[in-house]
């Protein structure tokens, strides 16, 4: 079964960058798709398609993907990104979704 | 709008049997997949299965096929999971989720089901 692996936890100073990988065998030949889970909420799609944005979900949330990691990056946090996130592909061999582990989000 | 509108809380008991429901409106609910997603206590998401509704096919996480059935119903709108013989290990807050049209993304969320199992 296919595995994605995101680091546990990102920290980062509210006005700057966060980044939050998903690593993947060729992940850039799939379709990654992101969501924010924040505490006692149900998740919220925030990216999918690789770069694509649900409406409502600001462009300081964006994402990329090649090689063997996707990336979603957040510009100019805000306390209010503290959450955790996910990423997600289709397996086509096993013809199944995939989560990653998740990656908990820390504003400073 | 789109709503998936899931049902309540459940205690149930070791070996019990269990369905829970999550009910589709605002859209053609023949017209998407809808899914399933497990998180357990302190846990990430899992992603267990989907169903299309229209023709009842699915498609399990091998690590949930077995566990659990999946099924719905078009006059209702409404898909169900359900357990022939809770464990405790099945403690969790189950998700429905709408499948976007030709991606595999979950695009609509409900709002999660409660499920504990204890002695």
């Amino acid at each position: 079964s296919y595995v994605l692996t995101q680091p546990p936890s990102v920290s980062v100073a509210p006005g700057q960058t966060a980044k939050i990988t998903c690593g993947g065998n060729n992940i850039g030949s799939k379709r990654v798709h992101w969501y924010q889970q924040r505490p006692g909420q149900a998740p919220l799609l925030v990216v999918y398609d690789d770069t694509d944005r649900p409406s409502g979900i600001p462009e300081r949330f964006s994402g990329s993907n090649s090689g063997n990691t996707a990336t979603l990056t957040i510009s100019r946090v805000e306390a209010g990104d503290e959450a955790d996130y996910y990423c997600q592909v289709w397996d086509v061999n096993s013809d199944h979704g995939v989560f990653g582990g998740g990656t908990k989000l820390t504003v400073l | 709008e789109v709503q998936l509108v899931q049902s309540g809380a459940e205690v149930k008991g070791p070996g019990e049997s269990l369905k829970i429901s999550c009910k589709g409106s605002g859209y053609t609910f023949t017209s998407n997949w809808i899914g399933w997603v497990r998180q357990m206590p302190g846990k990430g998401l899992e992603w267990m299965g989907i169903i299309y509704p229209s023709d009842s096919d699915i498609r399990y996480n091998p690590s949930f096929q077995g566990q659990v059935t999946i099924s719905a119903d078009k006059s209702t709108s409404t898909a169900y999971l359900q357990w022939g013989s809770l464990k405790a290990s099945d403690t969790a807050i189950y998700y429905c989720a709408r499948g976007a049209s030709g991606s595999s993304y979950f695009d609509f969320w409900g709002q999660g089901s409660l499920v504990a199992v204890s002695s």
